[in-house]
């Protein structure tokens, strides 16, 4: 089937740099994006990497690699306020026009 | 309107009822989604509108699970003879078209099945 896997918990201090993990098994898809939720809020859009290598959005960054099934987001720099869920997403090939997320990685930002 | 919105953002009912959910996507947007989320868990795929035809209702867990969107904009999500096993935030989202990758979502109805 296809799934996205991502580590259920990643516990970090201001100021660190902290690397959520996405690993797949998907047969293909169109490019990985990043969603962050605050607790009880919406899923709001941080990246997309349609081809492999890395893409920065300030503090931000995304990588890609299709041939290791891989992908990662980066945060630098943490601040308290990046303590939320963090979910990666793909359009599966054959799958429609729909986003298919990750398991999901709570992150705690911690002083 | 500027964002998605959803109503109601909270919903406790009945085992047995019937539930309403409704979502006003972004105006334009002719893609709208709604997924599911259990506590702690990713997001689930339930159904997709383009305009107003579903071409995906893949997710829909049972024939209780119905949707359906008017004149390109909004749309209802109803839950017929609710269950325990139903209660989750519903979480609606628009996109401008197909293909799209961001999707703008609203703060979703959380359902609580007594």
């Amino acid at each position: 089937g296809q799934s996205l896997e991502q580590p259920s918990e990643v516990t970090a201090v201001e100021g660190a740099i902290v690397q959520i993990n996405c690993t797949y098994q998907t047969s293909g898809f169109y490019g990985l994006s990043w969603y962050q939720q605050h607790d009880g809020g919406a899923p709001t859009f941080l990246s997309y990497n349609a081809l492999d290598g890395l893409e920065e959005t300030g503090r931000f960054s995304s990588f890609l690699s299709r041939s290791d099934s891989y992908g990662y987001l980066l945060l630098q720099e943490l601040q308290m306020k990046d303590s939320a869920s963090y979910f990666c997403a793909v359009r599966l090939t054959g799958g429609g026009n729909k986003l298919t997320f990750g398991t999901g990685t709570q992150l705690k930002v911690e002083l | 309107g500027a964002g998605v919105s959803q109503s109601p953002s909270n919903k406790v009912t009945e085992k047995g009822k019937d539930v309403e959910l409704r979502c006003d996507p972004i105006s334009g947007h002719t893609a709208l989604y709604w997924y599911r989320q259990s506590l702690g868990q990713g997001l689930e795929f339930l159904i997709y509108f383009q305009g107003n035809s579903a071409p995906d209702k893949s997710g829909l867990p049972s024939d209780r699970f119905s949707a359906e969107r008017t004149g390109g904009s909004v749309s209802t999500l109803t839950i017929q003879r609710t269950q325990q096993e139903d209660s989750a935030v519903y979480l609606c989202a628009s996109s401008s078209g197909t293909g799209d990758y961001v999707y703008t979502f609203g703060s979703g109805t959380r359902l609580t099945v007594v």
